[in-house]
């Protein structure tokens, strides 16, 4: 089955700074790519996907990046804000018979020091 | 439109109790699913439900049992509960393939 790894486990930014997140996925059947973000306490909530026949999706601070041939994606946040600290999850999924069959990385706990 | 609403909020059971935790969606999605998250494994599904009537298992189904009772309605029974059921469970649905996941607001129980 899909093995999805997320790294690194904990990031600590300044206010400002950028903060990349790093996923690896293994089966390439994988087509689709959601980030979702958890607050303490919180439900996931999606911020950003993409596609697989996608290199790359912008929406404001937030980007994604996709290499399918080294099956990367990568999350990355700009001009990071205290309210960007949170939980972010990498997903991969795979159309299976009409459902999504979607395996998480293990979180990125971000913390951004004002 | 209140999405995906999920009972109850929290809930401790003693070991060997039962319960039902209840979702709807009031989104008209096919799909709906249980996972559940404990802390640094990430979110594991539990049952899955393509659309009304169908019913599978997911990654760690044992311990657990489902009813999709409806095309809004997907509840999730622990008829024997275990300490190491003790997580937060999560009721999602989706609109299908290249949509993003709307979750519930979570449920946190404690086995003790």
């Amino acid at each position: 089955g899909e093995n999805v790894e997320q790294h690194p486990s904990t990031l600590s930014v300044q206010e400002g700074d950028s903060a990349v997140i790093k996923c690896t996925y293994s089966d390439s059947a994988s087509n689709y790519f959601p980030w979702y973000k958890q607050e303490l306490g919180k439900r996931p909530q999606l911020i950003i996907d993409i596609r697989s026949n996608v290199g790359e999706k912008k929406d404001q601070r937030i980007a994604v990046t996709l290499n399918k041939t080294a099956k990367h994606f990568s999350l990355h946040i700009t001009e990071t804000q205290p309210e960007d600290s949170a939980v972010y999850f990498c997903a991969a999924s795979v159309n299976s018979g009409g459902y999504q069959k979607v395996t998480f990385g293990t979180g990125t706990k971000l913390q951004v020091i004002p | 439109n209140a999405g995906v609403t999920q009972t109850p909020k929290f809930q401790v059971l003693k070991t060997g109790q039962s319960m039902t935790l209840q979702c709807a969606q009031d989104m008209n999605h096919n799909s709906m699913y249980w996972y559940r998250q404990d802390p640094g494994m990430g979110l594991r599904l539990i049952y899955y439900s393509a659309s009304e009537g169908t019913t599978d298992k997911g990654e760690v189904p044992n311990g657990y049992n489902v009813s999709r009772l409806n095309k809004r309605e997907f509840s999730l029974r622990l008829e024997s509960a275990a300490p190491s059921q003790t997580s937060v469970y999560f009721c999602v649905t989706d609109r299908g393939p290249y949509y993003g996941y709307t979750f519930g607001s979570g449920t946190r129980l404690t086995v003790v």
